[in-house]
């Protein structure tokens, strides 16, 4: 199992401009969630899914878009870049019934 | 809401020393409990985690944690750090059946020789 990847690895954005955070799992796993890293604050939760179809947000969901139409991705689209959206972005995922999350490598984001 | 606390931004240990990172979270009922580790430019690796039962857990690296329920407490121990262990720490609480996992702001440990 490759566990949970996501890419790109690295990405420099100008303002306003789109671009999605692409985020895959293949462990079956049913929840899906989006994180950012900011230094000071710990990891806060952007959106998460419960299932394929199934989309909620998180405590910092403004500027952000995401869609789960199968069960192994779950894309992040940033719709029009902000420097405040300069951060790293860690997708993680879990089964429904185990309490254990497991994360991705993470994606560092520069918006000039 | 739950929440979590994470009182020390910082901590410098000696190597070989013990190490105590201090927890606190907020919710009613009991919570899941986890403690993760990030290395500079990693994702974050799984310590230990405390669902339910012996409220004195094992992780990896050597690392424990204790649940104390009387005062919302989850602190990770080592008994003798090394130098590898210079990390970020962040503690995380979730709710049976939760969807998501709310975090601590993180300690960073530093090592000195």
């Amino acid at each position: 199992n490759a566990g949970v990847t996501q890419t790109p690895k690295f990405q420099v954005l100008k303002t306003g401009q789109s671009m999605t955070l692409q985020c895959a799992q293949d462990m079956n796993h049913e929840y899906m969630s989006w994180y950012r890293q900011d230094p000071g604050m710990g990891l806060r939760l952007i959106h998460y899914s419960v299932g394929a179809g199934i989309t909620d947000q998180g405590e910092v969901p403004n500027g952000y878009n995401v869609s789960r139409s199968t069960t192994e991705d779950f894309p992040l689209r940033l719709l029009s870049a902000a420097p405040s959206q300069t951060s790293v972005y860690f997708c993680a995922s879990r089964l429904q019934n185990y309490n254990e999350q497991f994360f991705g490598p993470g994606t560092r984001l520069t918006v000039l | 809401a739950q929440s979590v606390t994470q009182p020390d931004i910082h901590i410098t240990v000696s190597e070989g020393a013990s190490l105590e990172l201090r927890c606190n979270y907020s919710y009613g009922a009991t919570p899941y409990l986890f403690w993760y580790v990030q290395s500079p430019g990693q994702g974050l690796q799984l310590l230990l985690k405390y669902f339910s039962g012996d409220t004195l857990v094992q992780g990896i690296k050597g690392f424990e944690a204790e649940f104390k329920r009387s005062q919302s407490s989850f602190n990770l121990r080592k008994p003798s750090v090394h130098w590898s262990d210079a990390a970020e720490y962040f503690c995380a609480v979730g709710r049976s059946g939760y969807s998501t996992l709310t975090f601590g702001k993180g300690t960073m440990l530093l090592v000195s020789p």
